[in-house]
């Protein structure tokens, strides 16, 4: 069975410093995608990246970025520099490619306040 | 960009009434998935839809039901509601399928349903 587990319920940081994200997950398929979806207060999830199983190169994206490690089966996201605007909760998901159910698995999310 | 389109964006119900959400995709999308998100929960799936067939199915209630249609759009149909049945409805489109490579599920911004 697929499991999406964030250990982080709630982190608190001032506006400019450094924050990782904690994503670890279980699947017994080989293929597998990973997600991470940004929810602000107000309401909607936000797609941010997706990440194919085979494919283990880090990602960067302004002041954000990921890191895919099978080995650990961890996909960490870091926000660099963090701003207020960066508050919010954020949800790491899985979804398997095989057995036709592309259903996301989400984690319980981790809010992120960001203090100026 | 076109997004996902919800509506309404807001429902307020009674118990033992029902409600019918609708989800618009993303032009060319043809799969949708409906989550249901409970306060400070993470989404869960309910149902998807490929090609107006469903695809999968998940802790959708007996009480619920849910259909795809010949343009796309889909509808969620609750009845007999309960003051559980309180939480963020989210509707989610890609173009991937059953059985294919995953494709990205981009949401829309969710209809709160409120259960009085």
């Amino acid at each position: 069975a697929q499991k999406v587990t964030q250990a982080q319920t709630e982190i608190s940081v001032v506006e400019k410093e450094d924050v990782t994200l904690d994503c670890v997950y279980e699947t017994r398929d080989t293929t597998y995608y990973l997600f991470w979806y940004k929810q602000p207060p107000s309401g909607e999830l936000v797609f941010l990246i997706r990440r194919n199983s085979f494919d283990e190169q880090n990602e960067i994206s302004g002041r954000y970025s990921w890191n895919f490690q099978k080995s650990t089966s961890s996909f960490n996201f870091t926000i660099t520099a963090s701003q207020v605007v960066d508050s919010a909760v954020y949800f790491c998901a899985l979804s398997e490619a095989q057995g036709g159910s592309e259903k996301l698995v989400f984690g319980k999310g981790t809010k992120l306040t960001v203090n100026p | 960009a076109a997004g996902v389109i919800q509506s309404p964006r807001h429902l307020i119900k009674e118990k033992r009434e029902t409600a019918t959400l609708k989800c618009y995709p993303i032009p060319r999308h043809d799969t949708v998935y409906w989550y249901q998100q409970g306060p400070g929960q993470d989404p869960q799936f309910l149902i998807s839809f490929y090609e107006k067939m469903q695809s999968d199915k998940g802790s959708i209630p007996d009480r619920f039901s849910a259909q795809q249609f010949s343009d796309y759009h889909s509808e969620l149909n609750m009845s007999s509601l309960e003051l559980g049945d309180s939480a963020l409805y989210f509707c989610a489109s890609s173009s991937g399928a059953s059985g294919r490579e995953s494709d990205t599920q981009y949401f829309g911004p969710g209809t709160r349903l409120t259960v009085l």
